[in-house]
């Protein structure tokens, strides 16, 4: 399972664009890229998955290069109740399994 | 989706003794997980809870100190055996359904051992 790194801890403002990247360079062909978000005391939750370019929801963007050996998760307008860690994974084809990473704690500053 | 839950959500337990975690899924699953999240740290995977067969162990956990059950595709448990104070961690399960690669994890128990 492919090595995920990614910064230990961001800080933000309230209604800014943050942007997390996660690098992972040895990505196998069928690895897909996968972003939780936990807030403390409970289990992660899935934002996003992508495999190539790029994948919109309603809470986020994932940003995946041609070459696939880095992402950038986006988050648009954060609000105070985005503070959480960010975890990004890579993996799970065949097994389903992930590996994670030490994940990036965000805080969204008033 | 997949709505989970387990039990205990807590509890303190004194060192030597086992203590049993639960997970409900409201539906049928194929992978289960279980993960220990130490305080302040990221996940790391036990084993993946196999229906039908024995656990897949990840390195550095056995099944002597971690036992696994998974009877049918909507239960499993977890024991952590023989509790040191080192075991003190949120013990998590998470499931995969369909064909997606997204996993849902349930809310977590925390054990604390004394």
């Amino acid at each position: 399972l492919a090595k995920t790194t990614q910064p230990i801890s961001m800080d933000s403002y309230e209604g800014q664009e943050v942007n997390i990247t996660c690098s992972h360079n040895n990505i196998a062909t069928n690895d897909y890229i996968t972003w939780y978000q936990q807030f403390p005391s409970q289990g992660p939750r899935f934002i996003i998955q992508g495999y190539k370019t790029k994948v919109t929801n309603e809470v986020a963007s994932l940003f995946i290069p041609a070459d696939r050996k880095s992402s950038t998760l986006s988050l648009p307008r954060v609000s105070l109740s985005d503070t959480a860690v960010y975890y990004c994974l890579v993996g799970a084809s065949g097994t389903y399994k992930y590996i994670f990473g030490t994940g990036t704690r965000l805080k969204v500053l008033a | 989706s997949a709505v989970i839950s387990q039990k205990p959500s807590r509890d303190i337990c004194q060192r030597g003794t086992s203590l049993t975690i639960q997970c409900q899924v409201d539906s049928q699953v194929t992978m289960m997980f279980w993960y220990r999240q130490q305080p302040g740290q990221s996940l790391t995977l036990i084993a993946t809870a196999n229906q039908g067969s024995e656990a897949t162990y990840e390195s550095g956990f056995v099944i002597d100190k971690f036992p696994i059950s998974r009877p049918n595709l909507t239960f499993s448990t977890l024991t952590v055996s023989n509790m040191s104070p080192e075991d003190s961690s949120i013990y998590l399960c998470s499931v995969v359904t369909g064909e997606s690669y997204e996993q849902y994890f349930g809310p977590g128990t925390r054990l604390t051992v004394t």
